[in-house]
């Protein structure tokens, strides 16, 4: 089946710094990959729909400064959270779309990063 | 008002237990339902997908959707200790806009 490889699946970093997250598609081309971030005992939020070759799409109230979507490649796409805060310690997940227009589909997610900044 | 509804839990039954999840949304237009479990730490993983109503059946699980109702759910039958996790329903219209409910914690006891 499809598989969504993300990595690292946990980071610590400190304050100010930036951190890179990627997720890569294994067994299929993803032109459109998806992020999440997730609190805990929270529901998944919709941060950005990145798009392959063009710019990412940020969700109301995301900081697209902040969280700097890169989908160079088919295969490939990357958050990067710059000026780490300890307020963006959180759990990120990316996703991509398994399937064509009409065709029936889901999300295959990745294995989720667990981001702590201190 | 959110989009999906989704009791948190937690939900702790007996080893072999029939279990049912369920969600309430507000928007008539959604069509795609899923059901995905994440275990604690780890992304989720897709279970069942349904389009529009019906009901869905994959082994022990069945999917259950009732737009007249605005109403899906999902049961467990037969409920194993490796079924404990988190169970998130999402759905939405189009291809690129999903909605997830908060997600229900199971604990199926031994």
């Amino acid at each position: 089946g499809a598989v969504v490889s993300q990595h690292p699946s946990r980071v610590i970093c400190k304050s100010g710094t930036s951190v890179k997250i990627e997720c890569r598609s294994l067994d299929f081309q993803a032109t459109t990959m998806f992020w999440y971030r997730q609190f805990p005992k929270q529901s998944l939020m919709l941060m950005a729909t990145s798009n392959e070759g063009s710019k990412a799409t940020y969700e109301q109230g995301v900081e697209k400064d902040k969280f700097l979507i890169n989908h160079a490649s088919l295969t490939l796409s990357t958050l990067t959270v710059t000026s780490a805060h300890p307020e963006d310690s959180s759990f990120y997940i990316c996703s991509a779309r398994v399937g064509g227009q009409g065709a029936i589909y889901g999300y295959t997610f990745g294995s989720g990063t667990r981001l702590t900044v201190v | 008002q959110k989009e999906v509804e989704q009791d948190p839990g937690p939900l702790s039954v007996p080893e072999g237990a029939i279990v049912s999840l369920n969600c309430t949304y507000s928007n008539s237009a959604f069509q795609y339902f899923m059901w995905y479990r994440q275990y604690s730490r780890k992304g989720p993983e897709l279970l069942m997908y349904t389009y529009s109503s019906g009901n869905k059946e994959d082994g022990r699980f069945t999917a259950q959707v009732d737009k007249s109702s605005k109403y899906i759910s999902l049961f467990i039958r037969d409920s194993q200790p490796s079924d404990s996790a988190t169970y998130l329903c999402a759905m939405g219209n189009t291809g690129n806009q999903f909605y997830f409910g908060t997600g229900t914690s199971l604990t199926v006891i031994p």
